[in-house]
């Protein structure tokens, strides 16, 4: 089955740029790599997504080596509001899951 | 534009019974997606429908079964229910399909006691 590992959590400071990394060895050829932030009581929220290299949108960066096998959400400048749990998203090509989510990073970010 | 609703938002249901949960997904979207979520296990995808046909399931057993109207709304079903099916019951919608964007709801908390 396809495995997808994050840190259990981080710490950060406001004003401080957060590199959360997703290791993903068996994702699917053809797919993509999503990340979602997630409040308490509340649904993910969609962060930012990308297939190689590095793609870039107005709250982060995702950057993913040639072999695809990692990916690493950059978060700039954080602040408290950024206090969340991020999860990655990929699809699966050895089984059943069809899409398997990261176990989940917890960030702090404290002033 | 209004965001994915779930109903009921809380739910208590004892083992054995069975419990259907709704998902109203962002209009235009066709694709809706449910997810388990728990402590333990973290974020389960269950199934996706898209114009009313199940497109994609995950690795769940047959208990757990839903469907998608004409409307692209949809239902979840979990027929006889066991303690661990306690969870977060996530619902999202999506334009394109479930690998793309998806926009969640709030969730429906479910208890089975």
């Amino acid at each position: 089955l396809a495995k997808t590992t994050q840190p259990i959590s981080m710490d950060s400071y406001e004003g401080q740029e957060v590199n959360i990394t997703c290791s993903h060895n068996n994702i699917a050829t053809n797919d993509y790599i999503t990340w979602y932030q997630q409040f308490p009581s509340q649904g993910p929220r969609f962060i930012i997504q990308g297939y190689k290299t590095k793609v870039t949108n107005e709250v982060a960066s995702l950057f993913i080596p040639a072999d695809r096998k990692s990916s690493t959400l950059s978060l700039p400048r954080v602040s408290l509001s950024d206090t969340a749990v991020y999860y990655c998203l990929v699809g699966d090509n050895t089984g059943f899951q069809k899409l398997v989510f990261g176990t989940g990073t917890r960030l702090l970010v404290s002033p | 534009k209004a965001g994915v609703t779930q109903t009921p938002r809380y739910l208590i249901k004892t083992r054995g019974q069975q419990v259907t949960l709704s998902c109203s997904p962002i209009s235009g979207h066709r694709s809706v997606s449910w997810y388990q979520q728990t402590p333990g296990q973290g974020l389960q995808f269950l199934f996706e429908y898209f114009s009313e046909t199940q497109r994609n399931k995950g690795n769940f057993p047959g208990r757990f079964s839903g469907r998608q109207f004409s409307n692209s709304r949809s239902e979840m079903n979990v027929s006889t229910l066991e303690l661990g099916d306690s969870a977060l019951y996530l619902c999202a919608s999506s334009l394109a399909g479930f690998k793309n964007e998806q926009y969640f709801g709030p969730g429906t908390r479910l208890t089975v006691t």
